[in-house]
């Protein structure tokens, strides 16, 4: 199984503030990527698929980089919307799987 | 719009079994692959299964497999989770998610609201 490994586990940060999450994984994994956000309580909502396309709706401060194994999710101004808990996942080869997540504080 | 609502949760004793269903409306169901991801009380997300949309292939992740089994019917719009031999470690929110591929092997791009299954004597 392919391992996904999220970095920071968790960071503080401030409204306004540029924040970059990362995401390696255990083997290559082309572009296969997304990025999920969580708000407590709520269900999971795509923001990145394809290691760089924005989902439609979600707002363009929120970009995706990377390939093979090595994803960066950065949200270049942070929103008071903004703090919760993000996940990556792998979609290059079952069984899928997921990052350990990233809580977004407020600092 | 796109509505996915899963039931079934509940308190169970380990060993016994659950089926949870979802209910899906606001697309056309039969052509995309679903997916059952949980979410163990302040843990991170699990992906359990897949069904591809016509429910010819399906996949499992290890910790399930042979206890759970996917299925769907696409004239009633739903999917469903057979969940047998429950065990402690199964207490979670199980959540249905679109893929937005009709083979199941692409992103997640749509989550129902969960339902809790809480296994315990």
């Amino acid at each position: 199984d392919i391992q996904m490994t999220q970095s920071p586990s968790s960071v503080s940060a401030s409204v306004g503030d540029r924040v970059s999450i990362t995401c390696r994984a255990s083997q290559g994994i082309n572009s296969w990527l997304a990025w999920y956000q969580q708000q407590p309580g709520k269900a999971p909502k795509l923001l990145i698929y394809a290691g760089s396309s924005l989902q439609s709706g979600v707002p363009s401060r929120f970009s995706g980089s990377g390939s093979g194994t090595d994803f960066t999710l950065t949200i270049s101004s942070l929103q008071p919307e903004d703090f919760a808990t993000y996940f990556c996942q792998q979609s290059n080869s079952f069984p899928f799987t997921f990052g350990q997540g990233t809580r977004l504080e407020i600092k | 719009q796109v509505q996915l609502v899963e039931s079934g949760g509940g308190a169970v004793q380990p060993g016994r079994s659950l089926r949870l269903s979802c209910a899906a409306s606001g697309f056309t169901f039969s052509i995309y692959g679903m997916h059952w991801v949980r979410q163990a009380p302040g843990k991170g997300l699990e992906w359990m299964a897949v069904m591809s949309s016509d429910g010819s292939n399906e996949y499992y992740a290890d910790s399930v497999k042979g206890r759970f089994t996917i299925s769907r019917d696409n004239s009633k719009n739903t999917l469903y989770l057979q969940m047998n031999s429950l065990r402690a470690e199964d207490t979670a929110v199980y959540y249905c998610a679109k893929d937005d591929d009709g083979s199941g092997n692409s992103q997640l791009g749509f989550w129902g609201q969960g339902t809790l299954v809480t296994v315990s004597s």
